[in-house]
């Protein structure tokens, strides 16, 4: 199977602008959870989408925003972007049932640089 | 919510020697830990993990074992080789829900 893909592998951005995000996950996993991660912060998570839903939020403010879609890719969105947001943003699917398995396979990520 | 801290941030070993992470987490209700390793430049990929109806579960020189009455679990890598050099990560999150959280990540350095 093919694995996690994410799309833009690099994305320069300025201050105030939106950027969006996208993740397709391996064929069959219904669930995309996303991830921050900053050398000072680590691997922070943002939200996971099940079947189309937001099912967990991370403590993120209202900037950060996703969706999934009916074949389960997903989007993240990040408006108004700020310097801080610079990152490497990794998306990981997992299959979530049936049968339950939760093991999350990560995507390549996209490296966000914002000035 | 979930809240998981790991131990050190920095280990550096002599090739051949052995490597032991610790992680704690706090929410009682978390039953699967899984340990990521993530090379320079590189995805994180998972290493091993561990379900909360097992104590220990081995695969060739890595292992880890699971203490669900003191909330913590570890990693140990034995007979370490100068390509187990990366960073690692541990994560806990419940069966039924995949809030993962994760650990703020160990450096491990194996001198050959």
């Amino acid at each position: 199977k093919a694995g996690v893909t994410q799309t833009p592998r690099y994305l320069i951005k300025t201050r105030g602008q939106q950027v969006t995000l996208s993740c397709s996950p391996i064929s069959g996993h219904r669930s995309v959870s996303w991830y921050q991660q900053t050398p000072g912060q680590g691997l922070q998570f943002l939200f996971e989408y099940f079947s189309e839903t937001q099912r967990n939020k991370g403590n993120f403010p209202g900037r950060f925003s996703g969706r999934q879609f009916s074949n389960s890719r997903s989007e993240m969105n990040v408006s108004t972007l700020e310097l801080g947001d610079s990152a490497l943003y990794l998306c990981a699917s997992s299959s979530q049932g049936p049968p339950l398995a939760e093991e999350q396979y990560f995507g390549p990520g996209t490296r966000l640089t914002v000035t | 919510g979930e809240n998981v801290e790991q131990h050190p941030s920095t280990l550096s070993v002599q090739e051949g020697d052995s490597a032991v992470i610790k992680c704690t987490y706090s929410d009682s209700a978390s039953n699967y830990f899984p340990w990521y390793k993530q090379e320079l430049g590189k995805r994180p990929q998972l290493i091993i993990d561990i379900r909360s109806n097992v104590g220990e579960k081995k695969d060739q020189r890595i292992a880890v074992t699971l203490n669900k009455t003191a909330k913590h679990f570890s990693l140990h890598i034995t007979e370490t080789q100068p390509e187990d050099s990366a960073v690692y990560f541990c994560a806990a999150s419940r069966r039924n829900n995949n809030d993962m959280r994760f650990g703020a990540g160990t450096r491990l350095t194996v001198k050959p």
